[in-house]
């Protein structure tokens, strides 16, 4: 299994551009998970899936930020207006079921924000 | 509001010698934590974890403390080596949410 793929592993824009951050799971994985990375806060939980049904978006920072899972091999995060502050690793991970275990993380999209 | 905090950004020790790293936490209902390990450039992975009814969990030269009284518990890595120099972040899991809910992160650097 390739495990979890994200697109692009680096992502430069300018603040005001629209950035879609893309994410394949697991094969056979039903839960998908977008985490940020950054100094401050660490590994801040913004939105996630089961079995593409988005289940706990509290997560997220602001309206600008979307989500989506289309089906089961694919979702998309989405900054609209993009922001200096939005800058930060975004992780998606995928598990299967609730096992603690199961958290498998992708190796991440580098996104800076000009 | 931050549930897991870890207060010490980075640690630094030499090999072969004892690394400690700590975390604490607010939310009670907390059934799991687990520590996670990241090298640059990859996503985290899993290390260790520990359940909320137990008070240490060990595993080969990683043992995890959890001090349920004080909302608190330890990494401790014996002997450390320079391949575990990576960010370890700490996490606590709700099994009701599925939630997994992480720390800053620690930066380890093991000097040869």
């Amino acid at each position: 299994d390739a495990g979890v793929i994200q697109s692009p592993r680096h992502e430069v824009t300018e603040m005001g551009q629209e950035v879609t951050l893309r994410c394949k799971p697991i094969s056979g994985h039903d839960y998908l998970f977008w985490y940020r990375q950054t100094m401050m806060r660490g590994l801040e939980l913004l939105i996630y899936f089961n079995n593409n049904v988005p289940i706990d978006d509290s997560g997220m920072p602001e309206d600008r930020f979307s989500a989506k899972m289309p089906n089961a091999s694919f979702s998309t995060l989405k900054i609209q207006p993009s922001e200096p502050r939005d800058s930060a690793v975004y992780f998606c991970a995928s598990s299967l079921g609730w096992g603690i275990y199961g958290y498998t993380f992708g190796s991440g999209t580098r996104l800076t924000v000009v | 509001d931050q549930q897991v905090k870890q207060n010490s950004p980075s640690l630094s020790v030499q090999e072969g010698r004892i690394s400690i790293l700590n975390c604490d936490y607010t939310n009670s209902m907390f059934d799991y934590f687990l520590w996670y390990k990241k090298y640059p450039a990859e996503g985290p992975t899993f290390l260790i974890s520990i359940s909320s009814i137990k008070d240490k969990n060990e595993d080969g030269r990683f043992t995890v403390f959890l001090n349920k009284s004080a909302k608190h518990l330890s990494l401790h890595i014996v002997p450390s080596q320079p391949g575990d120099s990576a960010v370890y972040f700490c996490a606590g899991y709700t099994s009701n949410t599925g939630k997994l809910i992480f720390g800053q992160g620690t930066t380890l650097q093991v000097k040869p």
